[in-house]
């Protein structure tokens, strides 16, 4: 059974940082893209970064980008989102997602999701 | 950047058939997604690849594409089905989700 566990959310002031992390299992980590996904208090999903199966790509949302870094470890299945210069903005659920392969490729669309890990910005 | 556009709300009676649509310009060329998400929980794939179900989704729930224009059908929509729906598809570098849609059954 596919496991995802994120960790590391609070409550940190404008400015601040925090890291997230993502604790996998169920399935070969290393085959397969990764993305975080957030959604504010009553509002929709926003896709914020995605990183390959073996770190060597990847991407961010404009919103985030300087101040965001996603990274990996394929020894220890986990996921990370390194988040800097928080706003009050970036207030949101921060969900963890696995991608999937079929025969031919692997994909990032989220398939797997974890339960969310809450971060407030606030002062 | 690029947009995928859902209506806000769409309402059925138990056993009626709900469907809900997701409308942008590369859906033509890439895949549409689409994920149910019950009050206080987190999302779940209930179709990708346009039209395929996951293992475990029952099968009132399919999916298909046409144009600039997914759609996620429930054939005889139930309590349960009430949920959040939200699209997700890219283009070029963009990945979005679409604004989502609340399902209501009453």
């Amino acid at each position: 059974e596919v496991q995802l566990v994120e960790s590391g959310g609070g409550l940190v002031q404008p400015g601040g940082s925090l890291r997230l992390s993502c604790e996998a299992s169920g399935f070969i980590f290393s085959t397969y893209w990764m993305t975080w996904v957030r959604q504010a208090p009553g509002k929709g999903l926003e896709w914020v970064a995605n990183i390959k199966d073996d770190g060597s790509e990847k991407h961010y949302v404009d919103s985030v980008k300087g101040r965001f870094t996603i990274s990996r470890d394929n020894v220890k299945n986990s996921l990370y989102l390194q988040m800097d210069s928080l706003r009050a903005e970036d207030t949101a659920v921060y969900y963890c997602t696995s991608g999937y392969c079929t025969t031919d490729r692997c994909y990032s669309s989220p398939d797997h999701w974890g339960q969310g890990a809450l971060v407030t910005v606030s002062s | 950047s690029y947009e995928l556009t859902q209506a806000p709300s769409v309402s059925v009676s138990p056993g009626q058939t709900a469907r809900i649509t997701c409308s942008g310009d590369a859906l033509p060329k890439k895949y549409a997604y689409w994920y149910q998400q019950k009050s206080g929980q987190a999302p779940v794939l209930v179709i990708y690849e346009d039209s395929k179900r996951p293992s475990g989704i029952p099968e009132r729930f399919s999916g298909s594409s046409s144009g600039t224009m997914a759609t996620l059908t429930i054939s005889g929509a139930q309590v349960e089905d009430e949920a959040d729906y939200y699209c997700y598809s890219t283009d070029n570098s963009d990945r979005v989700f679409g604004g989502g849609t609340k399902l209501t059954v009453l």
